[in-house]
């Protein structure tokens, strides 16, 4: 497809689990952003990706959130030892550029609810 | 204070009418706005930006910018019951790609 796919689109996991969120952007864009949105909220920032490198990682809550992009491409978002205050949707967006503030897309996101 | 503030609504408007949805951000050096609507469970999809003061008008959309008021607000003309979803103001700040969000604003069209 073209747009920017995420999976899986649900995840339950049990508290202290570990869990990997996975995300492949337009294909060509070179900025992916990953996004947490509670409900009822707008979408919390994370971190940042410019090809590989993680240009900003200002927004991951604790060092239990880790997030990779070796290729410059597909993104991976790692979650350690779970709690349930982790329990939200995982967005992903790509833009095509950098500079000043590109659109970004928005993947269908990761629903995540730990138990 | 928050960052990007909306007035969570619901805002109710008559099929046909004009709705008007709100923001206001605190970081003055901000350059780009985004209007984002997100149906239910559904992600974020993009509607509008503008980068400069005044308006921008996209079909049935427009978006106004007041950067000496802080303020970004955007029109929905002849509003349909399909337009009823929570709208997104998102802004970004004088230093790096992050969007900042608000918390978005409910809009629900009554047929």
């Amino acid at each position: 497809g073209a747009g920017v796919s995420q999976s899986p689109r649900y995840k339950v996991a049990k508290r202290g689990q570990d869990v990997a969120l996975r995300c492949d952007p337009i294909s060509g864009h070179v900025s992916l952003f990953w996004y947490q949105q509670a409900l009822g909220q707008g979408p919390e920032f994370l971190t940042y990706f410019q090809n590989e490198a993680q240009l900003d990682k200002s927004g991951l809550p604790s060092d239990r959130f880790f997030a990779e992009r070796p290729e410059g491409s597909v993104s991976t978002l790692k979650i350690q030892r779970t709690q349930q205050e982790d329990s939200a949707v995982y967005l992903c967006a790509s833009s095509p550029r950098t500079g000043l503030a590109q659109p970004q897309h928005f993947g269908d996101g990761t629903r995540l609810s730990i138990l | 204070q928050k960052e990007v503030e909306q007035n969570s609504g619901p805002l109710s408007v008559p099929e046909g009418a004009i709705a008007s949805l709100n923001c206001t951000y605190s970081d003055r050096g901000s350059q780009s706005f985004f209007w984002y609507r997100q149906y239910s469970g559904k992600s974020p999809e993009l509607i509008m930006f503008i980068y400069s003061n005044g308006d921008k008008e996209d079909g049935r959309f427009t978006a106004q910018l007041n950067k000496a008021s802080q303020y970004v607000s955007l029109l929905i003309r002849d509003s349909q019951p399909s337009d009823s979803a929570t709208y997104l103001c998102a802004v970004s700040p004088l230093l790096g790609n992050k969007l900042v969000f608000g918390a978005g604003t409910i809009l629900r069209v009554k047929s």
